[in-house]
């Protein structure tokens, strides 16, 4: 079964560093996202992206956060400088492009853990 | 997406069937009734989605009240390895909004 790979899986920085989380998308998707996930709570939305670009975006995802498909199969989060408050689980997903966004189903990655020191 | 009301927790008996209830009295006629779950240190998974007729699927079924006001998800047979956190999410048919919204959904705890 087609799956969504993540990396790093568990990522420890200072506080004020940049960090870069990557994600391999299933291939014949086309829409990315980030979710995000602090220990205890709700599962978070970042941004969506589409055809190149942020087609929507939450209020977490402030300055200090970009996204980038840098290639065809690679989709980054990276946050510039790192504050205490960004240590969670990052989960990116994707999905299908059908007309039909009601019945859109997304496929998330395992997740990767950043902690920030 | 439409705001759905979950309990906060159920507990099952494994091998047991599970109905794990969602009420949406706000949905429209084009919401899409989705379920996720997110097993323990793991990222969310798609169990079932459906619009008007009850669904079934390897994993789940889906029941949808007439009224479309509230579904259950059924666990045919829970295992140990059900015990998770179910969401139930509304999706609308094409507002060009594709990201899930989850709230806080029903930890499912399965005893042996």
């Amino acid at each position: 079964e087609p799956e969504v790979t993540q990396t790093p899986s568990h990522q420890v920085t200072q506080m004020g560093q940049e960090v870069i989380l990557r994600c391999v998308p299933i291939s014949n998707h086309l829409y990315f996202y980030w979710y995000r996930q602090i220990l205890g709570q709700k599962v978070e939305f970042l941004v969506s992206f589409y055809n190149n670009e942020i087609s929507e975006k939450s209020e977490i995802f402030d300055d200090q956060f970009s996204v980038e498909r840098p290639d065809g199969s690679n989709f980054t989060l990276k946050i510039r400088s790192t504050k205490l408050e960004d240590s969670a689980m990052y989960f990116c997903a994707s999905s299908g492009a059908g007309t039909n966004t009601g019945a859109n189903v997304l496929t998330f990655g395992a997740g990767s853990r950043l902690t920030v020191l | 997406d439409a705001k759905t009301t979950q309990p906060n927790s159920m507990e099952s008996n494994e091998e047991e069937p599970v109905h794990l209830p969602c009420n949406h009295s706000t949905i429209s006629g084009t919401d899409y009734i989705h379920w996720y779950r997110q097993l323990p240190s793991q990222g969310p998974e798609y169990v079932i989605h459906g619009l008007t007729s009850n669904v079934n699927n390897r994993m789940a079924s889906l029941a949808i009240a007439e009224d479309r006001k509230s579904s259950t998800l059924i666990l045919h047979r829970a295992t140990l390895r059900d015990a998770a956190v179910y969401y139930c999410i509304l999706r609308t048919w094409d507002t060009g909004r594709r990201a899930l919204t989850f709230g806080s959904g029903t930890r499912l705890q399965v005893q042996p």
